[in-house]
Protein backbone atom coordinates (compact mmCIF):
# COMPACT_ATOMS: atom_id res chain seq x y z
CA UNK A 1 0.00 0.00 0.00
CA UNK A 2 0.74 3.47 -0.04
CA UNK A 3 3.51 4.98 2.34
CA UNK A 4 3.49 8.61 3.11
CA UNK A 5 6.73 10.51 4.92
CA UNK A 6 6.61 13.84 6.53
CA UNK A 7 9.31 15.88 7.98
CA UNK A 8 9.88 17.42 10.34
CA UNK A 9 8.11 15.80 13.39
CA UNK A 10 8.16 19.15 15.04
CA UNK A 11 8.81 22.61 14.04
CA UNK A 12 8.78 25.83 16.43
CA UNK A 13 8.80 29.24 14.22
CA UNK A 14 8.31 32.75 15.36
CA UNK A 15 4.87 34.87 15.02
CA UNK A 16 5.42 36.19 11.55
CA UNK A 17 7.66 33.44 9.24
CA UNK A 18 7.06 31.08 7.18
CA UNK A 19 6.80 27.39 8.16
CA UNK A 20 7.26 24.40 5.35
CA UNK A 21 6.16 20.82 6.21
CA UNK A 22 7.37 18.03 3.29
CA UNK A 23 5.92 14.67 2.83
CA UNK A 24 6.30 11.94 0.00
CA UNK A 25 5.03 9.51 -1.09
CA UNK A 26 5.48 5.89 -2.76
CA UNK A 27 2.94 5.09 -5.17
CA UNK A 28 2.29 6.37 -8.19
CA UNK A 29 -1.12 5.76 -8.86
CA UNK A 30 -2.15 8.61 -6.09
CA UNK A 31 -3.56 11.63 -7.21
CA UNK A 32 -5.31 13.45 -4.28
CA UNK A 33 -3.06 15.14 -1.88
CA UNK A 34 -4.91 16.37 1.15
CA UNK A 35 -3.58 18.65 4.46
CA UNK A 36 -5.59 18.30 7.49
CA UNK A 37 -4.83 20.20 11.34
CA UNK A 38 -5.79 18.32 14.07
CA UNK A 39 -6.23 20.85 17.18
CA UNK A 40 -5.63 19.04 20.56
CA UNK A 41 -8.07 16.63 21.30
CA UNK A 42 -10.17 17.45 18.38
CA UNK A 43 -10.52 15.94 15.50
CA UNK A 44 -8.62 16.59 12.01
CA UNK A 45 -10.22 19.17 9.79
CA UNK A 46 -8.94 20.18 5.69
CA UNK A 47 -7.11 23.44 5.18
CA UNK A 48 -5.96 22.59 1.62
CA UNK A 49 -5.85 20.02 -1.04
CA UNK A 50 -4.18 19.09 -4.52
CA UNK A 51 -5.40 16.93 -7.32
CA UNK A 52 -2.16 15.08 -9.68
CA UNK A 53 -3.24 17.26 -12.18
CA UNK A 54 -1.97 20.59 -10.57
CA UNK A 55 0.83 21.49 -9.41
CA UNK A 56 0.64 24.40 -7.13
CA UNK A 57 -2.56 26.00 -4.86
CA UNK A 58 -3.12 28.57 -3.06
CA UNK A 59 -5.78 29.77 -0.65
CA UNK A 60 -4.85 32.88 1.55
CA UNK A 61 -1.74 32.27 3.62
CA UNK A 62 -1.47 28.37 2.95
CA UNK A 63 -0.24 27.42 0.10
CA UNK A 64 0.54 23.30 -1.30
CA UNK A 65 2.70 22.25 -4.20
CA UNK A 66 3.24 18.88 -5.55
CA UNK A 67 5.61 17.84 -7.42
CA UNK A 68 4.58 14.22 -9.15
CA UNK A 69 8.05 13.27 -10.50
CA UNK A 70 10.17 13.36 -6.88
CA UNK A 71 6.59 12.15 -5.43
CA UNK A 72 6.82 14.84 -2.79
CA UNK A 73 4.17 17.63 -2.39
CA UNK A 74 4.60 20.37 0.80
CA UNK A 75 2.68 22.80 2.86
CA UNK A 76 3.82 26.56 2.84
CA UNK A 77 1.70 28.40 5.93
CA UNK A 78 3.39 32.51 5.74
CA UNK A 79 2.85 35.01 8.16
CA UNK A 80 2.25 32.42 10.95
CA UNK A 81 -0.29 33.26 13.65
CA UNK A 82 -0.44 31.81 17.15
CA UNK A 83 -4.20 29.88 16.03
CA UNK A 84 -2.05 28.21 13.64
CA UNK A 85 -0.25 26.10 16.47
CA UNK A 86 -1.40 22.38 15.76
CA UNK A 87 -0.59 19.01 14.77
CA UNK A 88 -0.91 19.38 10.88
CA UNK A 89 -0.96 16.01 8.40
CA UNK A 90 -0.39 15.17 5.12
CA UNK A 91 -2.10 12.15 2.95
CA UNK A 92 -2.32 10.46 0.02
CA UNK A 93 -4.63 8.82 -1.91
CA UNK A 94 -4.06 5.93 -4.07
CA UNK A 95 -6.40 2.97 -3.19
CA UNK A 96 -6.95 4.43 0.13
CA UNK A 97 -6.28 7.21 2.01
CA UNK A 98 -2.79 6.96 3.99
CA UNK A 99 -1.61 9.96 6.22
CA UNK A 100 1.79 11.31 6.98
CA UNK A 101 3.18 10.77 11.16
CA UNK A 102 2.14 14.75 11.30
CA UNK A 103 4.00 17.84 12.03
CA UNK A 104 3.65 19.62 15.47
CA UNK A 105 3.35 23.32 14.59
CA UNK A 106 4.18 25.69 17.41
CA UNK A 107 3.79 29.18 16.67
CA UNK A 108 5.64 31.66 19.44
CA UNK A 109 3.93 35.06 20.11
CA UNK B 1 -20.38 19.78 12.89
CA UNK B 2 -18.92 17.19 10.32
CA UNK B 3 -22.19 15.65 10.19
CA UNK B 4 -20.03 12.31 10.85
CA UNK B 5 -21.62 10.80 14.33
CA UNK B 6 -19.21 8.67 16.32
CA UNK B 7 -20.36 6.39 19.18
CA UNK B 8 -19.31 6.20 22.34
CA UNK B 9 -17.14 9.30 22.55
CA UNK B 10 -14.91 7.58 25.62
CA UNK B 11 -14.61 4.46 26.88
CA UNK B 12 -13.24 2.39 29.45
CA UNK B 13 -13.05 -1.45 29.74
CA UNK B 14 -10.26 -4.12 30.83
CA UNK B 15 -7.75 -6.21 29.25
CA UNK B 16 -9.38 -8.90 27.21
CA UNK B 17 -12.75 -7.37 27.33
CA UNK B 18 -14.47 -6.96 23.73
CA UNK B 19 -16.12 -3.26 22.76
CA UNK B 20 -18.11 -1.87 19.74
CA UNK B 21 -17.18 1.40 18.00
CA UNK B 22 -20.12 3.02 15.69
CA UNK B 23 -19.73 5.55 13.16
CA UNK B 24 -22.91 6.60 11.23
CA UNK B 25 -20.85 8.79 8.00
CA UNK B 26 -22.62 12.05 6.42
CA UNK B 27 -26.16 11.83 4.61
CA UNK B 28 -25.29 10.60 0.87
CA UNK B 29 -21.19 9.08 1.52
CA UNK B 30 -21.14 6.02 0.52
CA UNK B 31 -17.03 4.96 1.99
CA UNK B 32 -16.37 4.96 5.53
CA UNK B 33 -13.35 4.44 6.78
CA UNK B 34 -11.35 3.57 10.39
CA UNK B 35 -8.36 5.33 11.76
CA UNK B 36 -6.63 4.64 15.08
CA UNK B 37 -4.65 7.86 16.74
CA UNK B 38 -2.52 6.49 19.95
CA UNK B 39 -1.15 9.15 22.14
CA UNK B 40 0.83 11.84 20.09
CA UNK B 41 0.98 9.59 17.13
CA UNK B 42 -0.43 9.83 13.89
CA UNK B 43 -3.56 8.46 11.99
CA UNK B 44 -3.00 4.72 11.49
CA UNK B 45 -5.25 3.61 8.72
CA UNK B 46 -7.08 0.50 9.79
CA UNK B 47 -9.37 -0.21 6.98
CA UNK B 48 -12.40 1.30 4.82
CA UNK B 49 -15.59 0.00 3.20
CA UNK B 50 -16.89 1.28 0.34
CA UNK B 51 -21.51 0.68 0.28
CA UNK B 52 -21.09 -2.49 2.13
CA UNK B 53 -18.44 -3.60 0.85
CA UNK B 54 -14.55 -3.69 2.25
CA UNK B 55 -12.22 -1.96 -0.10
CA UNK B 56 -8.94 -1.37 1.47
CA UNK B 57 -7.19 -3.08 4.53
CA UNK B 58 -4.53 -1.62 6.58
CA UNK B 59 -2.80 -2.36 10.03
CA UNK B 60 -5.58 -3.78 11.12
CA UNK B 61 -5.06 -6.52 13.82
CA UNK B 62 -6.82 -9.87 13.64
CA UNK B 63 -8.74 -9.20 16.85
CA UNK B 64 -10.28 -6.45 15.42
CA UNK B 65 -12.93 -6.62 12.94
CA UNK B 66 -15.62 -4.01 10.78
CA UNK B 67 -18.56 -4.23 8.95
CA UNK B 68 -20.58 -1.68 7.11
CA UNK B 69 -24.42 -2.22 7.41
CA UNK B 70 -27.12 -1.91 4.71
CA UNK B 71 -28.14 2.04 6.23
CA UNK B 72 -24.24 2.71 5.58
CA UNK B 73 -23.59 2.89 9.12
CA UNK B 74 -19.93 1.12 9.97
CA UNK B 75 -19.20 -0.49 13.50
CA UNK B 76 -15.70 -1.49 14.45
CA UNK B 77 -15.01 -4.70 17.08
CA UNK B 78 -12.35 -4.74 19.21
CA UNK B 79 -11.87 -8.21 21.08
CA UNK B 80 -9.28 -9.26 23.46
CA UNK B 81 -8.22 -5.97 24.52
CA UNK B 82 -4.57 -4.86 25.44
CA UNK B 83 -3.17 -1.88 27.16
CA UNK B 84 -1.77 -0.64 23.89
CA UNK B 85 -5.08 -0.56 22.17
CA UNK B 86 -5.85 2.35 24.26
CA UNK B 87 -6.05 5.12 21.87
CA UNK B 88 -8.69 7.44 19.79
CA UNK B 89 -10.17 5.49 17.00
CA UNK B 90 -11.75 8.06 14.35
CA UNK B 91 -14.09 7.24 11.54
CA UNK B 92 -13.89 9.38 8.46
CA UNK B 93 -16.88 9.48 5.63
CA UNK B 94 -16.55 10.88 1.76
CA UNK B 95 -18.51 10.39 -1.13
CA UNK B 96 -16.09 8.94 -3.68
CA UNK B 97 -14.42 5.58 -3.27
CA UNK B 98 -10.92 5.01 -3.53
CA UNK B 99 -9.15 4.83 -6.78
CA UNK B 100 -11.46 6.68 -8.49
CA UNK B 101 -10.98 10.42 -10.15
CA UNK B 102 -9.74 12.94 -7.76
CA UNK B 103 -11.49 14.11 -5.07
CA UNK B 104 -12.42 11.65 -1.91
CA UNK B 105 -12.14 14.64 0.79
CA UNK B 106 -12.25 12.87 4.35
CA UNK B 107 -15.07 13.81 6.83
CA UNK B 108 -14.01 12.82 10.03
CA UNK B 109 -16.12 12.50 13.07
CA UNK B 110 -14.92 13.73 16.60
CA UNK B 111 -13.45 10.01 17.09
CA UNK B 112 -14.15 7.02 20.13
CA UNK B 113 -11.53 7.67 22.88
CA UNK B 114 -11.13 3.67 24.05
CA UNK B 115 -8.96 3.56 27.66
CA UNK B 116 -8.33 -0.47 28.35
CA UNK B 117 -7.30 -0.56 32.26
Amino acid sequence: GENVEQHPSTLSVQEGDSAVIKCTYSDSASNYFPWYKQELGKRPQLIIDIRSNVGEKKDQRIAVTLNKTAKHFSLHITETQPEDSAVYFCAARANDMRFGAGTRLTVKP
Amino acid sequence: DSGVTQTPKHLITATGQRVTLRCSPRSGDLSVYWYQQSLDQGLQFLIQYYNGEERAKGNILERFSAQQFPDLHSELNLSSLELGDSALYFCASSVVPSGRDYTGELFFGEGSRLTVL
